[in-house]
């Protein structure tokens, strides 16, 4: 597709149970992002990746937290034993580079709801 | 202190009227862009438009443009003749060019447009 793709769109799940977010972004983009919105709130950095090498993850809430990238394209976030507080809309965004000029273009989302 | 502020947690305008939505940034690096995004109630993130920090002229894009006085470090989105559409959350993001890329958003302003 032309745009930023991510599955699943809606995901619930009971707290303690992992759950996987996937992000396919738009085909040459090097540079992938994640973010977390929650009800009525600004975006919150997560994590970046230039290729499929992740440079900086301090943006990650805590250790439950780990996404990867490989072959420069598709990304996988993991959420390891969910806790309410998890609960969210989950954006990933993809820019052609890490340029300051470049645009990143989002996903529609996964909304992450934790029972 | 925040990099991004957007001082109009909400506003109204009438629908044909054009609307100034605010925002003002902090940086100490000479190149960066600014970004404004669309966030309607499907929770889609839209890119409407950027100015680049060397840009002379202030961007357009259709109905909308952006008002950029750099000594102010401002960047303030103005929509022309609103639409009934145009009601949706409105970020103002900026990406810094000695940084890894990622946009830092706003907290946004809430626009309604009234028939």
């Amino acid at each position: 597709g032309a745009g930023v793709s991510q599955s699943p769109s809606n995901k619930v799940t009971e707290k303690g149970k992992d759950v996987e977010l996937r992000c396919d972004p738009i085909s040459g983009h090097t540079a992938l992002y994640w973010y977390r919105q929650s009800l009525g709130q600004g975006l919150e950095f997560l994590i970046y990746f230039q290729g499929n090498s992740a440079p900086d993850k301090s943006g990650l809430p805590s250790d439950r937290f780990s996404a990867e990238r490989t072959g420069g394209s598709v990304s996988t976030l993991t959420i390891q034993r969910t806790q309410q507080e998890d609960s969210a809309v989950y954006l990933c965004a993809s820019s052609y580079n890490r340029g300051e000029y470049s645009p990143l273009h989002f996903g529609n989302g996964t909304r992450l709801t934790v029972t | 202190a925040q990099k991004i502020t957007q001082t109009q947690p909400g506003m109204f305008v009438q629908e044909k009227e054009a609307v100034t939505l605010d925002c003002t940034y902090d940086t100490s690096d000479p190149s960066y862009g600014l970004f404004w995004y669309k966030q309607p109630s499907s929770g889609e993130m839209i890119f409407l438009i950027y100015q680049g920090s060397y840009d002379q002229q202030n961007a357009t894009e259709g109905r909308y443009s952006l008002n950029f006085q750099k000594a102010r470090k401002s960047a303030n989105l103005v929509i022309s003749a609103s639409q009934l559409g145009d009601s949706a959350m409105y970020f103002c993001a900026m990406r810094e060019g000695g940084s890894q890329g990622n946009l830092i958003f706003g907290k946004g302003t809430k626009l309604s447009v009234k028939p």
